[in-house]
């Protein structure tokens, strides 16, 4: 399958600073990628869909200030959690299609989580 | 919108044996698709099994198979022969414009 990577795989951060979440497409080029938000013991939550060159589309319910996701490339996507605070606190999970893999099915990375102290 | 239901929020089974996870959705859409996911402890997504909407006939891979019931919105998953390797969350996931995830079944293997 199609691998997807994310960086950092754990971070730690105080209240009111910023943390930015690599996610990379390492072997296709990624049309359109995806984050999710999971608590502990929940399923994923799509938090927001971004597609390569354009601005992302937030589900309802999640603040585009706090969360910003930036495609500039094909093959990354960053989400940058902005003054962060403990409620912000989540494991955070991006997915990426891709039209030369067939276009119709995610590849999740690894995920990330996020404790803000 | 659509809603992804997975009644059971924990199952176990002896190794070896058989287990079904059930599924229901609801939608008006006709053509979608809906995936199985398996979430082990490190968290990492990993795709079970895929069945287009519009292919009457079940999905297999392997040990994994669906029972695909179109007018019920049901899709269910089985496990033939389960492994320890098979401990872990499952998905179950509902795909038209994006993904909608079932909120889980954590399935134990006993040895």
């Amino acid at each position: 399958g199609a691998v997807v990577s994310q960086h950092p795989s754990w971070v730690i951060c105080k209240s009111g600073t910023s943390v930015k979440i690599e996610c990379r497409s390492l072997d296709f080029q990624a049309t359109t990628m995806f984050w999710y938000r999971q608590f502990p013991k929940q399923s994923l939550m799509l938090m927001a869909t971004s597609n390569e060159g354009s601005k992302a589309t937030y589900e309802q319910g999640v603040e585009k200030d706090k969360f910003l996701i930036n495609h500039a490339s094909l093959t990354l996507s960053t989400l940058t959690v902005t003054s962060a605070h403990p409620e912000d606190s989540s494991f955070y999970i991006c997915s990426a299609i891709g039209l030369e893999r067939g276009g119709d099915e995610q590849f999740f990375g690894p995920g990330t989580r996020l404790t803000v102290l | 919108a659509q809603t992804v239901t997975q009644s059971q929020p924990e199952m176990s089974v002896q190794e070896a044996e058989t287990v079904t996870l059930s599924c229901t959705y609801d939608t008006s859409e006709s053509n979608y698709y809906l995936f199985w996911y398996k979430q082990p402890p490190s968290r990492q997504m990993i795709l079970v099994i895929r069945q287009e909407a519009y292919k009457q006939q079940n999905a297999t891979e392997n040990r994994f198979s669906v029972n695909f019931q179109k007018a019920a919105k049901s899709f269910s998953l089985k496990i033939s022969d389960s492994q320890l390797g098979d401990t872990a969350m499952y998905f179950c996931a509902f795909a038209y414009e994006k993904l909608t995830f079932g909120t889980g079944t954590r399935l134990t293997i006993i040895p």
